[in-house]
């Protein structure tokens, strides 16, 4: 158990819908990360949130937005989604902004897109 | 930028054979270096990592890699394969800018290990 949490486990939309997920970062972490793994993309960095700021942004779509808020747990926000965001999307924190200390990932959230 | 490749998709071995799951990466600085885990329906576990200093770097479960610089590789070993080390392994490399970093991770594709009784 890495002391990081995802909510939902599983979730299932269609398409055109929108959808939030949900991450607890490790007690004491301020960065919390937004990965997306897919089978044609591979693992893909979306987002990364250092105390409620955001810090840099990857690959993300428009159509997704993320936020950390002041208890520091962060939300993902899917929209107009589309087949191809099924993915499993996994949120990971550590104490420091960046440097070389650890990720620590989250179970992940398996999204399915009909 | 950054960018890693792990050589092989797959790599399957005998129980008790040497495991070797290769990593070569490109960083215009020195990078900090990762090995993650991944078992089936869970996350990523950290198995180990390269910042600065020693360049054999051991981990958890046996695992060692091993920073060459001048081969920009970082490739991964484990004297003798256990049952439980089939998974996913993942390589993957971060920044080092002078010190600063907003230190997302960039992943290679991935090397799944089969380990045959």
């Amino acid at each position: 158990d890495s002391g990081v949490t995802q909510t939902p486990k599983h979730l299932i939309t269609a398409t055109g819908q929108r959808v939030t997920l949900r991450c607890s970062p490790r007690s004491g972490d301020l960065s919390v990360y937004w990965y997306q793994q897919s089978l044609d993309q591979g693992l893909q960095f979306l987002i990364q949130y250092y105390n409620g700021e955001e810090r840099a942004k990857g690959n993300i779509l428009e159509r997704f937005s993320a936020q950390q808020f002041p208890d520091l747990h962060s939300e993902l926000n899917l929209s107009s989604l589309e087949l191809g965001d099924s993915a499993l999307y996994f949120c990971a924190s550590s104490v420091a902004m960046g440097g070389p200390g650890t990720q620590y990932f989250g179970p992940g959230t398996r999204l399915t897109v009909l | 930028a950054q960018s890693v490749t792990q050589l092989g998709s797959h790599v399957s071995v005998s129980e008790g054979a040497l495991v070797l799951l290769r990593c070569n990466y490109s960083s215009s600085v020195p990078p900090y270096l990762f090995w993650y885990v991944q078992y089936p329906n869970q996350g990523l576990q950290l198995l180990l990592k390269y910042t600065t200093g020693a360049t054999l770097v051991k981990g958890i479960n046996g695992f060692e890699a091993e920073f060459k610089k001048s081969e920009t590789s970082f490739h991964l070993t484990k004297p003798s394969a256990h049952m439980s080390d089939a998974a996913e392994y993942f390589c993957a490399v971060s920044l080092n800018a002078g010190g600063t970093s907003y230190g997302k991770l960039t992943f290679g594709q991935g090397t799944i290990l089969t380990v045959h009784p």
